[in-house]
C-alpha cells in the first residue's frame, strides 16, 4: 500500500491563480479530509468527506473547493489563491470503523506559497 | 465551537530531564482525546485516551486523561535529543453518523538541548 498520496509536494502560486492539491489514498478508507497548518497552530480542518459523493465544511473552509467522485481521490480546489492561503496542507484518511480514533493516516503535506 | 487549548506554547529543557505537556478542550460529545508527535513533516500517532484515569504508556512517554475537568497530560521521562518535536493534543466531537471531526490544538513545540 502507498498509504495516503499527495501532489504536488511544493507550489508557488501568483494572487488570483487557482489551482488543485492532489490526495489519493488506496486504504478503501471512506472518511477524508484536508487540514491545513500555519506557523504556531495546530491542525485546522477545510473539508471533509464520509464517502464518495458527500462532503461537507470544517473549521475554515472559505476559498476551498471540494468533490469526492470517487473512494479513493478527494481533491482540494483553490479557487483564487491569496496570500492567506500560504500554509502547509495535510490530507488525512481514516477507515472510520469505530470513530476516528488512533486510525487518522495523514499524507506527507503540500507546502503552498501564494504571492 | 469544539476547542483544544495546549500549554505550555514552547519548552526548552535539558536531556535527562522529565516534562509534562498540558491539554484542556471543551468538545461536544466527546469521544476521544489524541495525542500526535509531529516533526519536520506529517503528525505521528502517539496515544488514544476515552476513559478517565486510565494511563497509557509507550517507553518513557505516558499519558491521562480526566474527563472530570477535561484535560490530558503527557509525560516524557529521561528526555532525549530524538523527542525534540511539537506535540499535538486532538479531540474528536461526535455529532451524529457523518459528522465527526478532529479538533487540534496549537501544540507545544519542546526542544532538547544536549
Amino acid at each position: 500500500n502507498a498509504g495516503v498520496t499527495q501532489t504536488p509536494k511544493f507550489q508557488v502560486l501568483k494572487t488570483g491563480q487557482s489551482m488543485t492539491l492532489q490526495c489519493a489514498q488506496d486504504m478503501n478508507h471512506e472518511y477524508m479530509s484536508w487540514y491545513r497548518q500555519d506557523p504556531g497552530m495546530g491542525l485546522r480542518l477545510i473539508h471533509y468527506s464520509v464517502g464518495a459523493g458527500i462532503t461537507d465544511q470544517g473549521e475554515v473552509p472559505n476559498g476551498y473547493n471540494v468533490s469526492r467522485s470517487t473512494t479513493e481521490d478527494f481533491p482540494l480546489r483553490l479557487l483564487s489563491a491569496a496570500p492567506s492561503q500560504t500554509s502547509v496542507y495535510f490530507c488525512a484518511s481514516n477507515p472510520w470503523a469505530q470513530g476516528l480514533g488512533e486510525t487518522q493516516y495523514f499524507g506527507p503535506g503540500t507546502r503552498l506559497l501564494v504571492l | 465551537e469544539d476547542k483544544v487549548v495546549q500549554s505550555p506554547l514552547s519548552l526548552v529543557v535539558h536531556e535527562g530531564d522529565t516534562v509534562t505537556l498540558n491539554c484542556s478542550y471543551e468538545v461536544t460529545n466527546f469521544r476521544s482525546l489524541l495525542w500526535y508527535k509531529q516533526e519536520k513533516k506529517a503528525p505521528t500517532f502517539l496515544f488514544m485516551l476515552t476513559s478517565s484515569g486510565i494511563e497509557k504508556k509507550s517507553g518513557r512517554l505516558s499519558s491521562i486523561l480526566d474527563k472530570k475537568e477535561l484535560f490530558s497530560i503527557l509525560n516524557i521521562t529521561a528526555t532525549q535529543t530524538g523527542d525534540s518535536a511539537i506535540y499535538l493534543c486532538a479531540v474528536e466531537g461526535f455529532l451524529g453518523f457523518g459528522n465527526e471531526k478532529l479538533t487540534f490544538g496549537t501544540g507545544t513545540r519542546l526542544t532538547i538541548i544536549p
